[in-house]
């Protein structure tokens, strides 16, 4: 199994809607979540950290369930420059490195 | 100029060539990483290094090798390239324990083996 599983996508939505990923891991132990974005054939980027309280930056949200091992990942009002594929991000077994899930595509629409 | 500078940023070589791809920073971290990514496949990671005396092999590292030559510099190599290592790679650092602090990344080298 994956250790970070995320929807498939692609989400394709217009302008002003809001839009929703979701995220699984599979190490009950890890401690440490993100959600990185990458420009096609561009580099990943941190979005933002994923805090246990549930974080919000703007019009980007991001939610923890440690229970569930679910990370979610809410962008309201959404922008032609929101598109982009998105990685849920978890610390591995070591602490040291990340594991990246494959990613969910976004396109916003005029 | 860029924090984390990756060269070069396209190659492409031939089955069998020894092919190295090189990473210099200047945001003065002391842990770097190597990455590949592949399409419609999360990044894996390749090695990693705390400082210039920690090298450690990540989930992929058959078939690469890696010189850290400095604190800003790492190095990842392969000695004799094939082609299911075309692939897009990216290096990276953190400032801390790479569990728990941002990874900033390079721009990413495009390799192509024939």
């Amino acid at each position: 199994r994956k250790e970070v599983e995320q929807d498939p996508g692609p989400f394709n939505v217009p302008e002003g809607a809001t839009v929703a990923f979701n995220c699984t891991y599979s190490n009950s132990a890890s401690q440490s979540f993100f959600w990185y974005r990458q420009d096609c054939r561009k580099e990943p980027k941190l979005l933002m950290s994923v805090y246990s309280s549930g974080n919000e930056d703007g019009r980007f949200t991001a939610q923890l369930n440690r229970a569930s091992q679910y990370i979610s990942l809410l962008i309201r009002d959404s922008k032609l420059s929101d598109s982009a594929t998105y990685l849920c991000v978890v610390n591995g077994d070591s602490g040291y490195a990340l594991n990246f899930g494959k990613g969910t595509s976004l396109l916003v629409t005029p | 100029d860029a924090d984390v500078t990756q060269t070069p940023r396209n190659r492409i070589t031939k089955t069998g060539k020894r092919i190295m791809l090189e990473c210099s920073q200047t945001k003065g971290h002391d842990r770097m990483y190597w990455y590949r990514q592949d399409p419609g496949l999360g990044l894996q990671l390749i090695y990693y290094s705390f400082d210039v005396k920690d090298i450690n092999k990540g989930e992929i590292s058959d078939g690469y090798s890696v010189s850290r030559q400095a604190q800003a510099k790492f190095s990842l190599s392969l000695e004799s390239a094939i082609p299911n290592q075309t692939a897009l790679y990216f290096c990276a650092t953190s400032v801390g324990t790479g569990g728990t602090d941002t990874q900033y990344f390079g721009p990413g080298t495009r390799l192509t083996v024939l």
